[in-house]
């Protein structure tokens, strides 16, 4: 059975940094892409981030909004994957997903709040 | 960015009735490998999204029958046949294709 569980999320001040990891079971985790996607409350999810498979050289693309900012990166020994979030801003609260691919499993997600 | 326009943001259906929903994006989905990446998931109240429906008109494992997606290029269209109970939330369709994939704005399905 494919699981994801995120974990990592609170309340951080503007500015700060948080490291959001995501813990996945139940699949050769090397073969697959991987993405976060956040979800602010009562709003539109949105795309943030994929890190390929080994196959594509474990590479990244960004929403340009998030670029520089966030950074996707796997553990591929121990099947985690990672969303580094710096310079955090009040729009960047929100529910954050880790998805297998683009949407077909997905995380339960946690909460990540920026406010002072 | 592609943008996605979903057509109508909330529906009221009776159990037993079918309902369309419309994306269409502002450019053409066609990937240059000819495929079409366009997704339709449901987010029912309080849980994760789950997705039903990929490259148009396939149909995830589990998913029932009722749910069928069609279209292409930049016109697309979900219709549930005979919507059940469990059916209510906010379906979204997300395109695949070009960097960054974006979603549409929803479309909430209530039940009379």
């Amino acid at each position: 059975e494919v699981k994801l569980l995120e974990s990592g999320g609170g309340l951080v001040q503007p500015g700060g940094s948080l490291r959001l990891s995501c813990a996945a079971s139940g699949f050769t985790f090397t073969d697959f892409y991987m993405s976060w996607i956040r979800q602010p409350p009562g709003k539109t999810p949105e795309w943030l981030g994929v890190i390929r498979n080994k196959a594509n050289g474990y590479t990244t693309e960004y929403k340009p909004s998030v670029k520089g900012r966030f950074t996707i990166s796997r553990d591929n020994i121990q099947n985690i994957l990672y969303l580094q979030m710096n310079t955090l801003r009040a729009e960047d609260t929100a529910i954050y997903y880790c998805t297998r691919g683009l949407g077909l499993y997905w995380g339960q997600g946690v909460m990540v709040t920026v406010s002072s | 960015d592609v943008v996605m326009t979903q057509t109508p943001p909330s529906l009221s259906v009776a159990i037993g009735q079918s309902v369309s929903i419309s994306c269409k994006s502002s450019q053409s989905l066609v990937a240059s490998d000819k495929n079409t990446y366009l997704n339709w998931l449901l987010q029912s109240p309080g849980r994760s999204p789950k997705r039903l429906i990929y490259q148009v008109s396939k149909l995830d494992s589990g998913v029932p029958d009722r749910f069928s997606g069609s279209g292409s290029e930049k016109d697309f269209t979900l219709k549930i046949s005979r919507v059940e109970a469990e059916d209510l939330g906010v379906y979204y369709c997300l395109q695949g294709t070009h960097l960054p994939f974006t979603f549409g704005s929803g479309t909430k399905l209530e039940i009379k």
